[in-house]
């Protein structure tokens, strides 16, 4: 099957680390996203990790792959007031050959 | 580099009237385009992708329509909205070229149906 879970909502403190995480159950991912959507806009791709890798890092943004319990995660580091809004994990499996994007996790930063 | 425009952005239209919404990429050439609607501010929910002029693929029966009249150009449509159909409506391309479906996506329509 393809469903992709995601918590519904996360609060931090500015300068924390923020932690999203995401299950999927289709072992045939290949790829898997993180987009983050601020209010009213489209969704802006964050990062993408290749199912043979672990982890993936990018300035403040970490991402941990552990296939074996499909499990994904977005670390996000020194959290900003800016990181407000709404993560959404997706995982491109090659025999749907389509994206299945996660329910969304609402990041809250507070001061 | 790319880029891709929605508009409206926003819409308010009566329960029974038509529709149409357009989006359009820049850019890049033979584009994989689809078609989201968002409810709520939560989920994705794939409406229709294409992969060449013409070739609309439904995910999910409606009445809404989609269609490819030009190669960088997607039209979602309706003939008679329904109250059902108020969200948020996200195009999306990605490089058909690409080993990967890296979707990105245009900066929505909002619809409400009153």
């Amino acid at each position: 099957g393809e469903d992709v879970e995601q918590s519904l909502f996360l609060s931090v403190r500015e300068g924390d680390s923020s932690v999203i995480n995401c299950t999927y159950t289709d072992s045939s991912s290949t790829y898997l996203y993180w987009y983050k959507q601020e209010p009213g806009a489209g969704l802006q791709l964050l990062t993408y990790i290749f199912s043979n890798m672990d982890m993936k890092q990018d300035q403040r943004l970490t991402v941990l792959l552990n296939k074996k319990d499909k499990h994904l995660s977005l670390r996000i580091a020194d959290t900003q007031t800016g990181d407000s809004a709404i993560y959404f994990c997706a995982e491109f499996t090659g025999t749907a050959s389509k994206l299945t994007f996660g329910t969304g996790t609402r990041l809250q930063v507070t001061l | 580099s790319q880029t891709i425009h929605q508009w409206p952005a926003t819409l308010v239209q009566p329960v029974g009237s038509p529709l149409s919404l357009e989006c359009t990429v820049e850019g890049t050439s033979n584009p994989n385009l689809y078609w989201y609607r968002q409810a709520a501010g939560r989920g994705l929910q794939l409406l229709f992708y294409s992969v060449g002029i013409g070739q609309i693929s439904s995910e999910v029966p409606q009445n809404l329509s989609a269609s490819r009249p030009q190669d960088r150009q997607f039209i979602l449509s309706s003939k008679k909205l329904l109250l059902s159909d108020s969200g948020f409506y996200l195009c999306a391309w990605s490089d058909r070229d690409s080993f990967t479906d890296t979707q990105y996506f245009g900066p929505g329509t909002r619809l409400t149906v009153l």
